[in-house]
């Protein structure tokens, strides 16, 4: 059975802190996101990764970086949390390199994460 | 650029009863649709899709959507809700040709014994 997870289910941290998320898929999938989920917002998409040490910028990545040093495994950074940054973040991913492919995509269970 | 639009914020329906969950588009290729459904702390799971070929097309759960391209619609449909289908419900428009894809804003369902 396809399985993302995701390192945490809930995470508080304080203002200034580095915060790392883990996503980790074990389909051998060549797409990987990060979104942030927020009430009335739906999902938006911060960074995803086509490939191994690659990325691209979603909608908002400011105030947030990635990592993908192996296929099955992408981070989501943030450098200095704010309290702006308080969400739900989910982590996906998908079988093409092609975003809008058609593809289904996975979903985590998802981090729900407080700045305080 | 491509878009999507849930136009209810929130549905309540009781047991046994029609759903429907109206979704619209915008998009200047031919687009593939999705809707995902969310349970409470769960992650996101697919309901169905559509990728044109058929334009009704049937998902899990006795869940169905039809793609109307004249309308720019993707609209959800069950015959009977369940107390199970309670949940949160995204449309999904995924554009290959500009490698883009996005999400509505999500519609609350709930089901009233």
């Amino acid at each position: 059975d396809v399985k993302v997870t995701q390192s945490s289910r809930y995470l508080v941290k304080r203002t200034g802190e580095k915060v790392f998320l883990e996503c980790v898929q074990d389909m051998d999938h060549e797409n990987m996101f990060w979104y942030r989920q927020d009430p009335g917002l739906g999902l938006r998409l911060i960074y995803f990764s086509y490939d191994v040490k690659m990325k691209e910028k979603g909608d908002i990545p400011e105030g947030y970086s990635v990592s993908r040093e192996k296929k099955e495994r992408f981070s989501l950074i943030l450098e200095s949390a704010s309290t702006n940054q308080t969400s739900m973040y989910l982590c996906a991913s998908s079988p093409s390199r092609l975003a809008g492919s058609g593809d289904t995509q996975y979903f985590g269970p998802g981090t729900r994460l407080t700045v305080l | 650029a491509q878009s999507v639009t849930q136009l209810d914020s929130h549905v309540s329906v009781s047991e046994g009863t029609p759903v429907l969950l109206r979704c619209n588009y915008s998009s200047s290729y031919s687009p593939s649709l999705f809707w995902y459904v969310q349970h409470p702390n769960k992650g996101l799971q697919l309901l169905l899709k559509y990728t044109s070929a058929a334009t009704l097309v049937k998902g899990i759960n006795g869940f169905e959507a039809e793609f109307k391209k004249s309308e720019t619609s993707f609209h959800l449909t069950k015959p009977s809700a369940h107390m199970s289908d309670a949940a949160e419900y995204f449309c999904v428009v995924s554009d290959m040709r500009n490698n883009d894809m996005r999400f509505g804003a999500g519609t609350r369902l709930t089901v009233k014994p």
